[in-house]
């Protein structure tokens, strides 16, 4: 099936570890986004990519950085974990003319 | 930029009723309105969208409308039944990026 995919699903790690998120799509969308979920906050945009050559900062973004792999791939980095930046992580794409489709989340947690 | 507001934050209804969760938004530059049905420890799915040339649609039980000019939209469900039991998000956007809204959650009562 075509799909977002999210790895790790599941991440608990230590204060000022670098973390890697990953996300790859099978969509073709050019769009890919990095959301994070804290309850009763919705979904706050962290970084978005138009295309592999474009990266934007979103609502959120100190403390994160991203890199886009290929058009089919975009990662999430927290360079130096902090328990605040406990959440799930989405990722999700769009071609730029419907609602976007998201990944299955990452719950990351740092203690 | 963008400001979604959604209301209400929690809404419980007896099944067979009906539901309504309402949003507002503030650039008059958005145009395509889209809400998503997020259930336990699962990914938003979209549920149903409009576009900003059509005031109301309509998909079996769930409808939504759109009034432009005062920079609202309305997710409306009817006959509720358990399974619609989730949390929903409302967005905007004008071809760049959406924003969400903080969420509804929706407990539907057998």
């Amino acid at each position: 099936d075509a799909d977002v995919t999210q790895t790790p699903r599941n991440r608990i790690t230590k204060t000022g570890k670098r973390i890697m998120l990953e996300c790859s799509q099978t969509k073709g969308h050019d769009r890919m986004y990095w959301y994070r979920q804290d309850p009763g906050l919705g979904l706050r945009l962290i970084y978005y990519s138009f295309d592999v050559k474009d990266i934007n900062k979103g609502e959120i973004s100190d403390g994160y950085s991203v890199s886009r792999q290929a058009q089919a791939k975009f990662s999430l980095s927290l360079e130096s974990a902090i328990p605040n930046q406990t959440a799930l992580y989405f990722c999700a794409t769009s071609d730029g003319k419907v609602a976007q489709h998201f990944g299955d989340g990452t719950r990351l947690s740092i203690l | 930029g963008e400001n979604v507001e959604q209301h209400p934050s929690t809404l419980s209804v007896q099944e067979g009723d009906s539901a309504v969760i309402k949003c507002t938004y503030s650039d008059s530059a958005s145009n395509y309105f889209p809400w998503y049905k997020q259930e336990l420890g699962k990914r938003p799915q979209l549920i149903i969208d409009i576009r900003s040339n059509v005031g109301e649609k309509k998909d079996q039980r769930i409808a939504v409308t759109l009034n432009k000019t005062a920079k609202h939209f309305s997710l409306h469900i009817t006959e509720t039944q358990p399974e619609d039991s989730a949390v929903y998000f409302c967005a905007a956007s004008h071809g760049q990026n959406f924003v969400f809204g903080p969420g509804t959650r929706l407990s539907v009562l057998p």
